[in-house]
């Protein structure tokens, strides 16, 4: 199984909600990633876990909480967002070591916030 | 910051037509990725090049990487509409690969 998934694929919220996206993978990758996309621009990091523990964050507002149950899954929590919070956001994953270049990704949730 | 920038930041072509795109970056790399995103979807790896190769094949796309001008160009052969996407640059430095900065993107478009 290659694939990284992701749900939902489209969430619209208003600026008071409180919501998560979701992604897993069953690669046995042990770095997880989020990026986020605004429209024509290139994906931007936000969040880097290694075995699970939080190795990168570059400094993402605190309205985004990002969560690493187990080295399958991985979860952003958002609260409190921005309209310029609307974006397309990608999860990742990668091996750990000598190959952990690779990424792959997910096919994105589509998140408008209102 | 930005470290690739791709140039051209769109190209439009016949199908088979090659296409030929072009990333510069600023630092000393470790690597350097290219990736290919279908509208609005999640990123598909390409091929990635190491800082101490020159030129890498994998089947119709050819990449050349010269660390002097620190430059990288992706080539795509006999094209076809599905090649249709926007293509980034990607690169890692410095002691970590987990940080890939992106470059602008490349929007290609094959006309059938």
């Amino acid at each position: 199984d290659t694939e990284v998934t992701q749900t939902p694929k489209h969430l619209v919220m208003g600026m008071t909600n409180k919501k998560s996206l979701k992604c897993e993978q069953h690669m046995g990758h042990r770095a997880m990633y989020w990026y986020k996309q605004k429209a024509k621009k290139p994906p931007e990091l936000m969040f880097v876990y290694s075995y699970e523990k939080l190795s990168i964050n570059e400094s993402v507002p605190s309205r985004f909480s990002p969560e690493c149950p187990n080295s399958s899954l991985l979860n952003l929590h958002l609260h409190a967002l921005q309209p310029e919070d609307s974006a397309l956001y990608l999860c990742a994953s990668s091996q750990v070591g000598g190959a952990q270049e690779t990424q792959y990704f997910g096919p994105g949730t589509r998140l408008l916030v209102l | 910051s930005q470290q690739g920038e791709e140039d051209p930041q769109a190209l439009s072509i016949q199908e088979g037509e090659n296409a030929t795109m072009n990333c510069s970056y600023k630092t000393s790399i470790n690597n350097l990725q290219w990736y290919r995103q279908n509208s609005g979807r999640g990123l598909v790896h390409l091929i990635l090049i190491r800082s101490n190769e020159r030129e890498k094949h994998s089947g119709r796309l050819r990449v050349t990487l010269d660390t002097s001008k620190k430059s990288s160009s992706l080539l795509i052969t006999a094209s076809r509409a599905a090649d249709t996407a926007s293509y980034f640059c990607a690169t890692s430095s410095g002691g970590s690969n987990y940080k890939l900065t992106f470059g602008k993107g490349t929007l290609l478009t094959v006309n059938p």
